[in-house]
């Protein structure tokens, strides 16, 4: 079984300050781990993902996530919040790591508000 | 290059009346998902292709949805009949064979009144 917890439904930053998005993950193996973000209307987008190489994955838009092992953690940051940053950010873990019984868990959410 | 095409984007239906949710993944994926988005339970799996079978249905929510994937190129996702609380957002995603990133649709928001 596999599982996301995304603390926090809702984080608000003024522009330029630090973003963090916290998620935790229960996995019974070696797990793939997702950040994808949504914007108003639209689908969701991959920001970076974690695949069993470096724990420290950089994602576009000046993201970037690092796998804890120890803390079964994967938080997202990015050093300054920028306007354009305001959506919803999903986590999600896959279990197994590829193969044809392939699919991705969810997080509930975390909505990014960035205030001026 | 496309990516998941869905169609229709946004759709208002009454209570009873079938709806015929539409997916072409992209090109040469051999995976393809249907998830719905709600603001209650959040983004679920609903049920999933791997070379047009069936591999997982297990979050089809009752015996009124139904899946198919007749070929590579399309699949549908239906909903008969339709209840408000099927009100939601529905994404197709795909997936190729030998990644491990899925790739989401624009989605198709379901509004049943």
């Amino acid at each position: 079984a596999q599982s996301v917890t995304q603390l926090g439904s809702h984080v608000s930053v003024s522009e330029g300050a630090l973003v963090l998005l916290r998620c935790n993950y229960s996995s019974s193996v070696p797990p793939y781990l997702f950040w994808y973000v949504q914007y108003p209307n639209q689908g969701l987008q991959l920001l970076l993902k974690y695949t069993s190489a470096a724990t420290l994955v950089k994602g576009i838009n000046g993201f970037e996530a690092e796998f804890k092992k120890s803390e079964t953690s994967f938080h997202l940051t990015k050093p300054s919040a920028h306007m354009s940053d305001a959506a919803e950010y999903f986590c999600a873990v896959s279990s197994p790591a590829g193969g044809s019984n392939y699919k991705l868990t969810f997080g509930k959410g975390t909505l990014l508000t960035v205030n001026p | 290059d496309a990516g998941v095409i869905q169609s229709p984007r946004h759709e208002v239906t009454e209570m009873g009346q079938e709806v015929t949710l539409r997916c072409k993944p992209i090109s040469g994926h051999n995976s393809l998902f249907w998830y719905r988005q709600t603001m209650m339970r959040g983004l679920e799996l609903l049920i999933y292709f791997n070379n047009n079978v069936p591999i997982d249905d297990s979050g089809m929510p009752e015996d009124r949805f139904s899946a198919k994937m007749p070929n590579a190129s399309f699949s549908t996702l239906k909903i008969q009949p339709s209840e408000p609380r099927d009100s939601a957002v529905y994404f197709c995603a795909s997936k190729p064979g030998s990644g491990n990133t899925i790739y989401f649709g624009e989605g198709s928001w379901l509004t049943v009144v």
